[in-house]
């Protein structure tokens, strides 16, 4: 009965690779979140995403999409990925009260 | 641009003592102010959530204030224990579109027993 969940949960890949992290939320919400915490433990956003409209932190590479293949899912797309991309990402989702959920995180290392 | 500062960055404590967490925000337009607690390799816990028309917010042994004009919120734990040990973080949302939080960068609390 996890609200928020994400795969996989360790992710270890070379310098260049594409990869993809997956996001569920079995709560109904309309809005879906992805954060980078990075290895100084601070939590900044990345993507707003509620079906009609995608908003996009301007520090975000492009390297970075988020892809929703339907209101429950929101998928972090990573291309030729760099070092400095190692991190834990989250996954979040937001009731109609602003209050946000977050899933477990993913541990990306890129080596 | 919005900023949050969580002080202090780490606390430790013997278990029982009440304690306070502070964090501030620079712009107090916002939607509301929500405080989480991060165990370590894990991830965020919900723990009060303090709308913009509220002053607090109350759960348990835990208290959170709101002040958005001095844009300023505290959480309050009473008699602590070891179990409270975590990062705890507080996030704001803006009145804009997105519902993109700020975070603070955390308080580390360790509750010695």
């Amino acid at each position: 009965d996890t609200a928020v969940s994400q795969t996989p949960k360790y992710l270890v890949t070379q310098m260049g690779n594409d990869k993809s992290i997956k996001c569920e939320q079995n709560l109904g919400h309309d809005t879906m979140y992805w954060y980078k915490q990075d290895s100084k433990k601070f939590l900044k956003i990345m993507f707003s995403y509620n079906n009609k409209e995608l908003i996009i932190n301007e520090t975000v590479p492009n390297r970075f999409s988020p892809k929703s293949p339907d209101k429950a899912h929101l998928n972090l797309h990573i291309n030729s990925l760099e070092l400095g991309d190692s991190a834990v990402y989250f996954c979040a989702s937001n009731t109609g009260r602003g209050e946000q959920y977050f899933g477990p995180g993913t541990r990306l290392t890129v080596t | 641009k919005q900023e949050v500062t969580q002080i202090p960055a780490a606390l430790s404590v013997p278990e029982g003592e009440n304690l306070v967490l502070n964090c501030s925000f620079t712009d107090s337009a916002i939607y509301n102010l929500q405080w989480f607690r991060q165990d370590p390799g894990k991830g965020l816990t919900s723990l009060l959530l303090i709308q913009s028309s509220q002053r607090e917010q109350t759960s348990g042994r835990l208290n959170a204030s709101l002040d958005k004009s001095s844009g300023r919120s505290t959480l309050y734990i009473a008699a602590s224990q070891p179990g409270d040990s975590a990062t705890y973080l507080c996030a704001v949302r803006p009145n804009n579109a997105g519902n993109m939080l700020t975070f603070g960068g955390g308080t580390r609390l360790m509750v010695k027993p």
